[in-house]
């Protein structure tokens, strides 16, 4: 059972690059969510969805898009990067909303120079 | 206004006790502890929701104080594997159904 898998691992883009972050679960959820990691900051919410078909923006979203086309599927676009968006990205899944367990990807280490 | 996360960080001898806070400035509904050991994913610890029991696993219990709009992580008998950073998320009436992070407390235990 891979749970919630995130690719790449370690990325390196030069400012004004777009990619795409890309996230995948097995697990049938309903509920994956986007998040991005500063030191000291703790974890705060970029993007998320209930659904297929349904997104929504959380605390800070400027500067990525996201779709959510299958159950199983959330990646997230960085439309043209900036070192402000030097990060650490985690994506996450939940059976039942944002309030109860959530099970996080391993992360994805970008670096915008 | 992220809740607030004390201490920032505390080194202990295996064995020892350590408590963790987590405060809010604002009504809390809810309150989620995870750990995230270097390099690897936040992992879920337990849930405790406002109204409810306190709650524990193994040596790692947690309580949730309305008064204080407060909840503490209590570590007992660590072990080397407790080390880690510790993130509460929380729950407020205007947090639309999503969780709000603290800085995270990182605990270092030594042999």
């Amino acid at each position: 059972n891979a749970g919630v898998t995130q690719t790449p691992k370690f990325q390196v883009l030069k400012t004004g690059q777009s990619m795409t972050l890309q996230c995948a679960q097995d697990m049938n959820h309903e509920y994956m969510s986007w998040y991005r990691q500063d030191p000291g900051m703790g974890l705060r919410l970029i993007h998320y969805s209930v659904g297929a078909g349904i997104t929504d923006q959380g605390e800070v979203p400027n500067g990525y898009n996201v779709s959510r086309s299958t159950t199983e599927d959330f990646p997230l676009r960085l439309l043209s990067a900036a070192p402000s968006q030097t990060s650490v990205y985690f994506c996450a899944s939940t059976n039942g909303g944002a309030l109860t367990e959530a099970f996080f990807g391993q992360g994805t280490r970008l670096t915008v120079v | 206004q992220q809740p607030v996360q004390s201490p920032q960080a505390v080194i202990l001898r295996e064995g020892e006790d350590a408590v963790i806070n987590c405060s809010s400035s604002k009504a809390l509904y809810s309150v989620h502890w995870y750990r995230q050991k270097h390099g690897e994913a936040p992992v879920f610890l337990m849930i405790l929701l406002k109204g409810g029991e306190q709650k524990g696993h193994e040596k790692i219990s947690a309580s949730f104080n309305e008064k204080k709009q407060q909840s503490s992580l209590y570590l007992t008998a660590s072990q080397l594997s407790y080390s880690g950073t510790y993130f509460c998320g929380t729950e407020w009436s205007d947090s639309n159904y999503q969780l709000i992070w603290g800085a995270g407390t990182k605990l270092i235990i030594k042999p």
